[in-house]
């Protein structure tokens, strides 16, 4: 089964607007970390944010936030105020365990483009 | 945030000819690291995972003696693709990850190289 699912394949967004871009993960696991990175076409991983299980409260970091229902086991990143420069593959990642030795288990990633 | 620099960001070789590609970290001590292949369009597959001193443990399907890594020191790991053959043409990426307390950033997140993009003819 897959431990970490974007169903969005490509998104579009216009420019200034804010955009969500779903993840939902699964794991058996009590702690366990949730991060978002960014890859632009040049193909270095742009780390954005991310949310530990025990997080009471959402992660925010600057015009990226992270809505975390744990319930549901759903991460979504959310950008707002969309610019060019946000254009770029986004990938949802998953690290089980309590150690941070652990690996990274990473979506099949969503493609943003932000139109002007 | 970390700093991790991989070396070199692009090579084209020969088939049959080996490449060694170098993962830094530059301003901490990296006690484990991660080798990725990313194919266009997909997902990073990880490779390996390596541990300064001990010996890389490898996913299921990757060749230990085709992907040779080395994680010498608490700074560098390094991942020798032999015998190279077009088929093995991808981006490679490392990640690095410290020591410390969970609560502690570079425990809690993998900071990334540059990649490497692998051209081989």
């Amino acid at each position: 089964a897959q431990k970490i699912t974007q169903t969005q394949p490509g998104m579009f967004v216009q420019e200034k607007e804010a955009v969500t871009l779903d993840c939902t993960y699964d794991t058996s696991d009590q702690s366990y970390g949730l991060f978002w990175y960014k890859q632009p076409s040049s193909g270095e991983m742009i780390f954005l944010i991310y949310q530990g299980s025990y997080d009471e409260q959402n992660a925010t970091e600057g015009r990226y936030s992270l809505n975390f229902q744990k319930a549901r086991k759903s991460a979504n990143l959310v950008i707002s105020a969309s610019q060019l420069g946000d254009s770029a593959m986004y990938f949802c990642a998953m690290r089980e365990g309590r150690r941070g030795g652990s690996r990274l288990t990473f979506g099949e990633g969503t493609q943003l483009t932000v139109n002007p | 945030g970390a700093v991790v620099s991989q070396h070199p960001s692009r090579v084209i070789c020969k088939s049959g000819t080996s490449v060694k590609i170098e993962c830094r970290s530059l301003d901490f001590q990296a006690t484990t690291m991660f080798w990725y292949r990313q194919f266009p369009k997909q997902s990073l597959m990880l490779m390996a995972t390596s541990n300064e001193g001990s010996k890389a443990t490898y996913e299921q399907g990757v060749e230990k003696d085709k992907f040779l890594i080395n994680h010498a020191s608490l700074t560098l790991s390094t991942l020798t693709v032999t015998s190279a053959h077009p088929e093995d043409s991808s981006f490679y990426i490392c990640s690095a990850r410290g020591g410390g307390s969970d609560t502690g950033q570079l425990n809690t997140e993998a900071f990334f190289g540059q990649g490497t993009r692998l051209t081989v003819v």
